[in-house]
């Protein structure tokens, strides 16, 4: 099975940087996927890393370790828009379609 | 790309009743998913469909509740004498058989069971 642990709740100001940690350990590994999700609202993708290394999209990049069982998703130039839940997935090497869920790290950007 | 729909977008119903929802995933996509997520918490796997085929059902699911995807195209999930823990919101999502395919996300069912 997968354990995916994510911290609960972050606070970061307008214009910053912030960095969302997400570490596992799983027993197949087959991808590991970053969703935001707004309150009352259905989780949207963010971004994918399946080798090492960083990912770069836009102010989003995600970072993969796989020795480490570890990830971060790194946000830059903050908005108020970006206050959401983070979740980080992990995709199942034995089931390749099914992905187990975090339970998501809040965000909360303040001006 | 019209997304993937959920149907109804709410349910309230009392303990005891059988309740059914519905999901019309992306038309290109092959893989169906039906996840439970409570306040707090993230997406809890409940199965997932490749095609019409049922291939994996959430250990953690009892047998009360059921689900369908009889022409591998829309899917329903059945709860059968609901209990006020089965209170949460329901999402379905699909995705392609790609190896690097995100889920897309419904916008869920969200149910209260009184």
């Amino acid at each position: 099975g997968q354990n995916i642990d994510q911290p609960t709740e972050m606070t970061a100001t307008e214009g910053a940087i912030v960095q969302i940690n997400c570490t596992y350990q799983t027993s197949g590994f087959n991808g590991l996927f970053w969703y935001q999700q707004h309150a009352g609202e259905a989780p949207t993708f963010l971004s994918y890393n399946v080798l090492d290394g960083l990912e770069e999209k836009g102010r989003f990049s995600s970072f993969l370790s796989r020795s480490k069982g570890y990830s971060y998703l790194l946000l830059k130039e903050l908005q108020m828009k970006d206050s959401a839940s983070y979740l980080c997935a992990v995709r199942d090497l034995a089931n390749a379609g099914k992905s187990t869920f975090g339970d998501g790290t809040t965000l909360t950007v303040k001006p | 790309d019209t997304g993937v729909s959920q149907n109804p977008r709410h349910k309230i119903t009392k303990r005891g009743q059988n309740v059914t929802f519905r999901c019309d995933p992306i038309s290109e996509h092959n893989r169906l998913y039906w996840y439970r997520q409570t306040l707090g918490q993230g997406p809890e796997f409940l199965t997932y469909f490749q095609n019409e085929a049922q291939l994996e059902k959430s250990r953690l699911l009892s047998d009360r509740f059921s689900a369908e995807r009889p022409k591998g195209s829309f899917s329903t999930l059945e709860i059968q004498r609901t209990e006020q823990g089965d209170s949460a919101m329901y999402l379905c999502a699909s995705s392609s058989g790609d190896y690097n395919s995100p889920l897309h996300f419904g916008n869920g069912t969200r149910l209260t069971v009184t």
